[in-house]
Order: C-alpha cells, then structure tokens, then sequence
C-alpha cells in the first residue's frame, strides 16, 4: 500500500459548492502539507501542520480551510468552490526538523480538482 | 524576496549525453538543496540531498553540485535513457525545514 494517499483522485464540482479532500499516511511523519500545481506556476504551499496541535498558513491559504485529525490525517478544505482553484492538489509528510534532519518530502498522488 | 530559478523551462537532449539542470537562487542561505523527480500527473519524488557543506553528491548516473559562493545547484544525469524523461524540481532549505518552496522545474526530455 502507498505510504501517502489521497481521496479522491479525480473530482469535478461547480462553483460555490464545499469540497474536501483528504490525505492519510502511514509513515509515521509528524509534518504534513497541502500544495496547489498549476501549469506554470509550480508547487504552491497552501497550509502546512507540524503536528496535531499545530497549523500554518502557506503562500496562498485564502479560500482553502484544512483540519488535522489525527497525526496519520490532514484533510483540506474549499468552502466555496472557484473555477480559479482548478488545478492538481498534492499532500506531503516530512519528518521532524532540527539539527541533522531534512525536511524530504513524500507526496501522495495528487487530486486533481476541476471546478465548473 | 526568496528566489528561485531554474535554467530552463524544457530541455531536449539525446540519449546517451549527459543533462545538465541548473538551479539558482536569491535570498536564501540553505543549509541543504534537494532535487525532486516529477512524472506527469503524479507527485515529485525525491531524489537527492546535498548540504552547503558538500561540494558535490553522486547516486548512480545522478550527480549533484552545490556552489554556496555562486548561489547554485547543477544536477546532472550521465548516459541519460528515454526513461530519465520528466520534470526535475529543485528545493533548497534551512535546518529547520522552515523553506517549503519549490522551483518551478525544468522539463527533461531524452530522445531516443
């Protein structure tokens, strides 16, 4: 089994309506995080947690909302759906950070969102 | 404002030669670069990490060098395969993983 998953792979919805996607892993990891890809433009952080009682806001958290419900689950969520926030939508877990750790990420398999 | 570039948007090269992937940046002083692999449609995977204080970091056909002085990575893939086609993304951090930004990835493409 992969060690990071998403659900669901493949969503299409119309504007205004709520969406959620979800992320869960099996690494162990304390840090997850929330990335938009669009054409161009690269990987964009959108939220990020370093454990269950802890979230950030990235480069670009405006009309995205995430919720950390355990430290295996990171789910993100559109309250209102825009056709600007079509795009492909990776979570990732890293390890602990500090003095002789890296932050390498592992990425799930994306979501990719398209909203009418 | 932090920076990063990398050398192009799409490079070609013929199977067999080296690719040599450039990666700048401004505003940073990471402790450690690392460089990603992405496939159409699916997640980047990691590849390699080199700390500022290395010079230069091999596995396999893959190499990569890290010039703190000049502010850039170059990541090279020798006797590169039809296989080696993707998108190769750059990510320079500090020790505390407190950089979450990726470049924005050079296209690869190996004719055969």
């Amino acid at each position: 089994d992969a060690d990071v998953t998403q659900t669901p792979r493949n969503r299409i919805t119309k504007t205004g309506k709520r969406i959620m996607l979800e992320c869960s892993q099996t690494k162990g990891h304390d840090r997850m995080y929330w990335y938009r890809q669009d054409p161009g433009l690269g990987l964009r952080l959108i939220y990020y947690s370093f454990d269950v009682k802890d979230i950030n806001k990235g480069e670009i958290s405006d009309g995205y909302s995430v919720s950390r419900q355990a430290q295996a689950k990171f789910s993100l969520s559109l309250e209102s759906a825009i056709p600007n926030q079509t795009a492909l939508y990776f979570c990732a877990t890293s390890d602990r950070a500090g003095p002789g750790w890296t932050d390498t990420q592992y990425f799930g398999p994306g979501t990719r969102l398209t909203v009418l | 404002s932090q920076k990063i570039e990398q050398n192009s948007e799409a490079l070609n090269i013929q199977e067999g030669k080296t690719a040599t992937l450039t990666c700048n940046y401004t505003n940073y002083s990471p402790a450690y670069l690392q460089w990603y692999r992405q496939d159409p449609g699916r997640g980047p995977v990691f590849l390699l990490l080199i700390r500022e204080n290395e010079k230069e970091k091999r596995k396999e056909r893959l190499k990569v060098t890290f010039d703190t002085t000049l502010k850039q990575s170059l990541f090279h893939i020798t006797a590169s395969q039809p296989a080696d086609s993707a998108t190769y993304l750059c990510a320079p951090s500090d020790n505390y993983g407190q950089n979450f930004v990726f470049g924005p990835g050079t296209r690869l493409s190996v004719l055969p």
